[in-house]
């Protein structure tokens, strides 16, 4: 167990909906990634918090938003859903001091 | 050209066997090595963590990172049929996001 939850643990809707995943960091750690994990794509980078603040964004599609809380957990927003976006999504957590990312259990989406 | 590649596999090893997975990668700028093991689509879990050129050893793993040739490598000594799993390189530079592999999937036969 590596100290990161994440809810729910399977998503199934439907083309257009919305879903909001959510990630409750490893006790301590600041930062928080999410990731998307496809068959085709394998894993991918989408966006980082660091103590409520965004740090980095990778491929992330302008449907998709995320927010890190002043407790430190955070949510991934997906709207607009496609068929395209039915995957895995991890999050990790971490430290600057020491750059490990942990993982939660990850959530999987299928859009029907 | 992705930034990092790595050997989907599969790969099938007899129990007890030492098993090597590599990965290369073309960013000069990494620094930070990791290996992650993945059953069937759950959570990723760090094995191994290294910084730098170098070797690092924990029990039956060994994390070999050679900076000049931009390859690192995971040894597997005396696999067992638990060691059965996806197998990912990811490496980054201090706190930011990591560059995965594709992941190696392992299977040791008993």
């Amino acid at each position: 167990d590596s100290g990161v939850t994440q809810t729910p643990k399977h998503l199934i809707t439907a083309t257009g909906q919305r879903v909001t995943l959510r990630c409750s960091p490893r006790s301590g750690d600041l930062s928080v990634y999410w990731y998307q994990q496809s068959l085709d794509q394998g894993l991918q980078f989408l966006i980082q918090y660091y103590n409520g603040e965004e740090r980095a964004k990778g491929n992330i599609l302008e449907r998709f938003s995320a927010q890190q809380f002043p407790d430190l957990h955070s949510e991934l927003n997906l709207s607009s859903l496609e068929l395209g976006d039915s995957a895995l999504y991890f999050c990790a957590s971490g430290t600057d001091a020491y750059n490990e990312q942990f993982f939660g259990p990850g959530t999987r989406l299928t859009v029907l | 050209q992705k930034e990092v590649e790595q050997d989907p596999g599969p790969l099938s090893v007899p129990e007890g066997a030492i098993v090597s997975l590599n990965c290369t990668y073309s960013n000069s700028a990494f620094q930070y090595f990791m290996w992650y093991r993945q059953y069937s689509r759950k959570g990723p879990e760090l094995l191994m963590y290294t910084y730098s050129s170098g070797n690092k050893e924990d029990g039956r793993f060994t994390a070999q990172v050679d900076k000049s040739s931009k390859y690192i490598s995971l040894f597997i000594r005396d696999s067992q049929p638990s060691d059965s799993a996806t197998y990912l390189c990811a490496m980054n530079n201090q706190g930011g996001k990591l560059i995965f592999g594709q992941g190696t999937e392992l299977s040791v036969k008993p």
